[in-house]
Parts: C-alpha cells; structure tokens; sequence
C-alpha cells in the first residue's frame, strides 16, 4: 500500500510566526485531505485537495500530485491552531485514508 | 445540520469481554468508515461500509467485526477483547465512496 510521510514530525512555534508542513506520498493518489486533530482527539477536515492549491483564511494547501508530495501553510499563527496535523491519502481507485504519522504543532506566546 | 456522531464517548472493558461501539453518518451520507488510533501505531483503517455491505477491511482480526443497518448508521464490534485494542475509535461518513470523509469524536475503549 502507499507510504506517507510526514515532515516536520515536531514543530513550535511562538505565536504569529508562519510555517510549512510537508507530506510525501510513495504513489499515485485519488485524493487527499489534511486534517487538524484538537486535544480531545477529533479530527476536523482542513483541505480536500487531490491536486492544485487551495486557501481558507490563514491556512493555505498545495498538492503536486506528479511529485506526489502536498504542502499545508499556516500563517500568522496562533495558540489555537496547536495540535496535530495529519495528511491522507488515498490510492488510485481506494477509498480507505491512509494517514501519516502527523506534525505535532505547538505555538506559544 | 448534525456531524458524525458516536457512541458512547469512553468504554471501559475487561479483557476477554465484547465491545460495541456505534455511529451515525451525517445526514445523506451513505458510506461508513472505521478507523483505530492506538498508541504509537497512528490512525489506521478498520473497516469501510456502503449500502449496508462490507466494501473494504483493513489489517485487522476477524475478532472485529461490524454492520451498518438501513438507515446507514453503523456498529463496530470486537470481540474476546484483549489489552492493545485500547484505543480511539474514529468514524467517519462520506457521501459516497469517492467523496470527502467527515469523522466523529471517536470512542474512547480501555480495556483492563
């Protein structure tokens, strides 16, 4: 099955600084969403981007799917946004999310 | 417009005993995924339902097991429950198996 790995595995940050979390993937994806796991263990939906770019508010994502890597920038940020970020991937005709081991965030005051 | 919603939110068993966990899509959605986050092996998937039938199964046991009933809601079951089931359990719904997934606050099993 595909492989995904995930980059930085650790991350802090003092508040307001911007950052760039990265996923590689080991093959061909049908999609891929990034997501922010809160404290409590949920997952809340970030991107839904099998390729191209996309922004919401401070947060932006870039997927090159034929370099099979995805990028998540966080701008400006803020205590809140500390946590887990995980990227996941399906494979090419899958439906099953495969998830990376995650980038711990931390942003301090 | 309610989310993914599980039940019950922590489960306390022993071992050996049966756990059933439970889940309800979002309004719509017809396709059920399960997913186990145990400590230091990261999320993994578990099983995928889709109008009502068993569409996928992850490297899991047949000890866990589940069904999703007509009106697309879901159950996970495990069975002769040892100590490393211990674990989060995600759901998660999609509107149909190409489409995004949406997941619940998960289940908190412990066994002792």
């Amino acid at each position: 099955g595909i492989q995904v790995e995930q980059s930085p595995p650790d991350l802090i940050l003092q508040e307001g600084a911007n950052s760039t979390l990265r996923c590689n993937f080991s093959d061909s994806v049908n999609n891929l969403q990034w997501f922010h796991q809160n404290p409590w263990g949920q997952l809340i939906n970030l991107f839904y981007i099998p390729s191209g770019t996309k922004q919401n508010g401070r947060l932006s994502a870039t997927t090159v799917a034929t370099e099979r890597y995805s990028l998540l920038y966080i701008s400006s940020s803020q205590t809140t946004d500390s946590g887990v970020y995980f990227c996941a991937p399906t494979e090419g005709g899958g439906n099953k999310l495969t998830f990376g081991t995650g980038t711990q965030l931390k942003v301090e005051l | 417009e309610a989310g993914v919603t599980q039940s019950p939110t922590h489960l306390i068993k022993t071992r050996g005993q049966q756990a059933t966990l439970r889940c309800s899509p979002i309004s719509g959605h017809t396709s059920v995924y399960w997913y186990q986050q145990a400590l230091g092996l990261g999320l993994q998937f578990l099983l995928w339902y889709d109008e009502g039938e068993e569409r996928n199964r992850g490297n899991f046991p047949p000890r866990f097991s589940g069904r999703q009933f007509p009106n697309y809601s879901s159950e996970l079951n495990v069975n002769a429950l040892e100590l490393e089931d211990s674990a989060l359990y995600l759901c998660a719904s999609s509107l149909d198996a190409q489409n995004i997934q949406y997941f619940g606050a998960g289940t908190r099993l412990s066994v002792l």
